[in-house]
Order: structure tokens, then sequence, then C-alpha cells
């Protein structure tokens, strides 16, 4: 079975700090996804990243950077000099990558980031 | 611009009346299409997946009968909550993968439904 786990429910932090927000993941798949989506008070979902499971590089875009260890079945999200606008809930979600057009899409249950000015 | 659009976005029904959510997709063929329900502050919960020209595969839990949804073409969902009530009251969420080639997707969402049932 499939399950994602973000242990931090809400996280609260200064303006320009540095945020990480921790996503664990449990597949029996050898082949899979991981995203990870932002949902703002509007409720659409925004698309972050997506990394397939044979690319374990780090990936930095902005002030955005992701660590994928497969080691540790981890795939952490830190947010560097954070602003107000960071404000939202992430989720951390998963698929497997066979039959992509019919894998569902787990997700975790999200942490609820408040960035304070 | 929107690649799955989902319509309407909001709505307010009578307690015991049914209301229908359409997802399209809008420049790619969807054979299957997902649908999750979001109460206040929760996750996404996939409550089941849309297959065109089949029945759809509903998640432990869910009532078929209750949320019917219908695959009837290549680009529309639609999930239907009959007889709501209040407890129904969510924000449900549709999604569709495009094919990229090979065993490569993108996952879109649409917009979200805001069902309030009074």
């Amino acid at each position: 079975a499939q399950k994602v786990t973000q242990a931090q429910t809400e996280i609260s932090v200064v303006e320009k700090e540095d945020v990480t927000l921790d996503c664990v993941y449990e597949t029996r798949d050898t082949t899979y996804y991981l995203f990870w989506y932002k949902q703002p008070p509007s409720g659409e979902l925004v698309f972050l990243i997506r990394r397939n499971s044979f690319d374990e590089q780090n990936e930095i875009s902005g002030r955005y950077s992701w660590n994928f260890q497969k080691s540790t079945s981890s795939f952490n999200f830190t947010i560097t000099a954070s602003q107000v606008v960071d404000s939202a809930v992430y989720f951390c979600a998963l698929s497997e990558a066979r039959s992509s057009s019919a894998s569902k899409i787990i997700f975790g249950s999200g942490t609820r980031l408040s960035i304070r000015p | 611009g929107a690649v799955v659009s989902q319509h309407p976005s909001w709505v307010i029904c009578k307690s015991g009346t049914s209301v229908k959510i359409e997802c399209r997709s809008l420049d790619f063929q969807a054979t299957t299409m997902f649908w999750y329900r979001q109460f206040p502050k929760q996750s996404l919960m996939l409550m089941a997946t849309s297959n065109e020209g089949s029945k759809a595969t509903y998640e432990q839990g869910v009532e078929k009968d209750k949320f019917l949804i219908n695959h009837a073409s290549l680009t529309l969902s639609t999930l239907t909550v009959t007889s709501a009530h209040p407890e129904d009251s969510s924000f449900y969420i549709c999604s569709a993968r495009r094919p990229l080639g090979g065993a490569n997707t993108e996952a879109f969402f649409g917009q979200g439904t805001r069902l309030t049932v009074v």
C-alpha cells in the first residue's frame, strides 16, 4: 500500500527565515513519482515539482529546493528566505509510474505554513 | 491556461437535492480521471477513479450509489452527489493525467468545486 506522511501539521516562521517541510513515503513499487503541491486559500492546487524515483538528484528552483533521499524514503522541501506569499498548505504526494495515465495520486495530510511579517 | 476545467466552482444546494459537477480535459484525451474530496483543513482524499466507457472504481468507504460518476467521453467526467446532506459539504477536486510520451505523464487538477448543502 502507498502512504505519505507529513508529520508537521502547522509551521509558523518569521519572514526571511528558511523553513523545511518534511515528507516520508511508503510504497512497494520500484518505480514511482513524488510530487509537491501548494494550496493557497483559494483552494486551487499549484504544482511545484514532480520527481521520478530513479532520479535522486536534489533540485533547486529559485528559493525552493527539494532533497530526495531514497534510503530514508524522504522527499523534503525547503523554502529559503521565506516570504509572506509562501503562506499556504503544502502537500506531498505519491503515485506509481506504471500505467501512468491511470495512476492515482495519494496525498499526505499537508503542512500549513504561515509566514509572519 | 487551465488544462483541466471544473464547473461549477461553487454551489449551494438544499438538503435532499442532487448536484452535478463537471470535469473537462481541455486539450487532451483522458481515459482516466480522478475525483477527490477535501474537508476543511484536511487532505485530499481520493474518492474514485473514473474510467471512460466503463464503471468507476470507488475507494473503500465511498458510496457508489451516492456519488455517481459518469465518464461518457474522453474529455468529460461528471460527479453527481445524490440526495445531498450537510455532511456532504466539502471541496471536490478532479484530476487527469496527460500523457507526455513513454511512461511519463503530467497530472493536472481542476480548480475545485466548493459544495455547501443547507
